[in-house]
């Protein structure tokens, strides 16, 4: 069973600041995506990353992909309170299936 | 609007009832998922079809019976629930080729809160 370790399971800081949040696997992922999940809400598809080493930006969120494609990271740069939610990283095996991770609960203070 | 609509939103029911969850989405997608979301457990993948057939059961108690009459549409009937079955349950869909490795994004609904009680 592939499993995905996510890290931290809880953030909170202020507004303002930077932070990485870490998606870690024992398993080579084919594709990995990001989700972001508000309170009473669906996860939504931030990005998906392919390629071993690829770097994504989007706005102030800055995804990587491990050279290996075993682990990921998502870096914030200051934080907004509008960043609040919990962060699911998922790794594809094939097709079909898809395995997430606990996620990250980051909490960002005004 | 995320293309993939979920009712209801909140289902109260008791452990004897029989209620249904609808899933419908609008794009174009080929493959569609039930999950199930506890308190500070990882998205558990109850039911994977693909193409109106289903390719993965990750071994569910029969209480729950999915249903998918088209690719557009998913159902999933509850009845003889337990208290441990109230969870937020997701519906998601996803595009997908006969060959390749595209299509394994998944969009989701916004949920069904269930509180079985």
């Amino acid at each position: 069973t592939q499993l995905l370790e996510q890290s931290p399971q809880f953030l909170s800081i202020q507004e303002g600041e930077n932070l990485t949040v870490y998606c870690n696997s024992s398993s080579v992922f084919s594709s990995l995506q990001w989700y972001r999940q508000e309170p009473g809400e669906g996860p939504v598809l931030l990005v998906t990353v392919v390629t071993g080493g690829e770097v994504k930006k989007l706005k102030r969120l800055t995804f990587q992909f491990g050279d290996a494609r075993k682990d990921s990271s998502l870096h914030i740069t200051a934080a907004q309170p509008g960043d609040t939610g919990l962060y699911l990283c998922a790794g594809s095996y094939n097709n079909n299936d898809m395995r997430f991770g606990a996620g990250t609960r980051l909490t960002v203070k005004p | 609007e995320t293309g993939v609509t979920q009712t209801p939103r909140h289902l109260v029911m008791g452990m004897t009832n029989k209620k249904s969850l609808k899933c419908e989405q609008h794009l174009g997608h080929n493959a569609m998922y039930w999950y199930k979301q506890s308190a500070k457990k990882p998205l558990e993948l109850m039911f994977v079809y693909s193409l109106e057939e289903r390719v993965e059961n990750n071994s569910v108690p029969s209480r729950f019976s999915p249903e998918c009459p088209n690719s557009s549409h998913l159902f999933l009937h509850l009845h003889t629930l337990q208290p441990e079955d109230s969870a937020l349950y997701l519906c998601a869909s996803s595009p997908r080729t006969l060959r390749g490795r595209t299509g394994s994004e998944a969009f989701f609904g916004q949920g069904t809160r269930l509180t079985v009680v």
